[in-house]
């Protein structure tokens, strides 16, 4: 059990363009998470997947997130048109499911200038 | 809908000092109670829950909790703190229906020797 890992950990982009994130879950986990967090808040839900299949999506998940989790392993967060309001950390969480314990990962925090 | 609210955005303390960081959520519905840590660079870790049963909660660390439901609050306690507590406490609620997280604005816990 090595943990959840986020990749990249820092990505620097200018408004306008597109980033993609990678979330890789503890193995056997069924549920993975995606959270923002601004500075001074705490972590805000946006998506959430049982498997491959994405069951909750945020209203803060705009048109320009889409997430995807195309084997029920490893997840990807892509924005595109990036804006500064964009700028954040982004967390992914995994687990076992309902009931059982999230476990996050480090974060990939973005700014955008 | 819940919300979770944490009314005290810096707590300083004194080593070996008892600290007592507070939590208040709303929710129409019955829930689950949590409280996480995050260290510098660090991703979240779960100190502890309280799903059902006693209504006090022992974590990780030395902390523990009191889930009140008359009052709706969950405060996190420790008798004596170290300077390795230091850090920032989220409470989060999440419902029966779905496990998605609802985090409060977070507290930072200040320890001084």
């Amino acid at each position: 059990d090595t943990g959840v890992s986020q990749d990249p950990r820092h990505k620097i982009t200018k408004r306008g363009q597109n980033v993609t994130f990678r979330c890789d879950p503890i193995s056997e986990h069924n549920r993975l998470y995606w959270y923002r967090q601004t500075l001074g808040q705490g972590p805000e839900f946006l998506t959430y997947f049982q498997n491959e299949a994405q069951l909750e999506k945020s209203r803060l998940l705009s048109d320009r997130f889409s997430a995807e989790r195309p084997k029920g392993s490893f997840s990807t967060l892509e924005i595109q048109r990036t804006e500064q309001g964009d700028s954040a950390m982004y967390l992914c969480a995994s687990s076992y499911g309902v009931l059982y314990e999230q476990y996050f990962g480090p974060g990939t925090r973005l700014t955008v200038t | 809908a819940q919300s979770v609210t944490q009314l005290d955005s810096q707590v300083p303390v004194f080593e070996e000092a008892p600290v007592e960081l507070r939590c208040n959520y709303s929710s129409s519905v019955s829930v689950y109670l949590f409280w996480y840590v995050q260290y510098p660079n660090q991703g979240l870790q779960l100190l502890l829950k309280y799903l059902s049963g006693s209504t006090l909660v022992k974590g990780i660390n030395g902390f523990e909790a009191e889930f009140n439901k008359s009052q709706t609050s969950f405060h996190l306690r420790k008798p004596s703190v170290h300077i390795s507590d230091t850090a920032e406490y989220f409470c989060a609620v999440s419902d029966r229906s779905t496990d998605k997280l609802i985090f409060g604005t977070g507290t930072r816990l200040q320890v001084f020797p």
